[in-house]
């Protein structure tokens, strides 16, 4: 089956920097890579994805890249701020399933 | 706000207990999800319910089963509790059986004493 890892697992920024955490899955036939970012408290929010078809996708601050054929995809943050502090997790669907397999996790700090 | 309800919020039982946990989805939508979070095991894919129909299945424990009934809510039963089923449990939502996006609701948190 599909396995997704995610480092590192703990990012610290200064407010305003760029972060950058990457991801690399196992299944080639995965076509589907979300971000989800999840606040203390709350479910996971979907804030950008990304389809096999395209190589980045944009959406103001944030951005996300996918290497298919090294199965790696990357999720970019600019002007990184305060509110961006929270887990961001990386996940890839299996094959033609719309099943979700997620990565561990990575707590994103920006410092003021 | 995802439009995906879960309800309670919190739950706090012994071992040995069986609950429910019940899950709306967003308006619209035909698909649940149900997923496990615990800190040393991550989000894990439990099941998966499309129109009242199970679709799929993941890491789901024999003492686990779900249910998605005709006006598209579920439910997930946990019974014979062990300390180690303490976690989160969430539920997503998307429109169909193979759509990508699930938005998930704000989960409930159990706690098996």
């Amino acid at each position: 089956g599909e396995n997704v890892e995610q480092h590192p697992s703990t990012l610290s920024v200064q407010e305003g920097d760029s972060a950058v955490i990457k991801c690399t899955y196992s299944d080639s036939a995965s076509n589907y890579f979300p971000w989800y970012k999840q606040e203390l408290g709350k479910g996971p929010q979907l804030i950008i994805d990304i389809r096999s078809n395209v190589g980045e996708k944009k959406d103001q601050r944030i951005a996300v890249t996918l290497n298919k054929t090294a199965k790696h995809f990357s999720l970019h943050i600019t002007e990184t701020q305060p509110e961006d502090s929270a887990v961001y997790f990386c996940a890839a669907n299996t094959g033609a399933n719309s099943k979700l397999t997620f990565g561990k996790g990575i707590t994103l700090s920006v410092r003021p | 706000d995802s439009g995906v309800t879960q309800t309670p919020k919190h739950l706090i039982t012994a071992t040995g207990q069986r609950v429910t946990l019940r899950c709306s989805p967003r308006s619209g939508d035909l698909s649940v999800y149900w997923y496990q979070q615990s800190l040393d095991q991550g989000l894990q894919f439990l099941i998966q319910y499309y129109n009242g129909e199970e679709r799929a299945k993941g890491n789901i424990l024999e003492r686990f089963s779900a249910q998605q009934f005709p006006d598209l809510h579920s439910e997930l039963n946990l019974s014979s509790l062990e300390l180690g089923d303490s976690a989160l449990y969430f539920c997503a939502s998307n429109g169909g059986a193979s759509l990508n996006e699930q938005f998930f609701g704000p989960g409930t948190r159990l706690t098996v004493l």
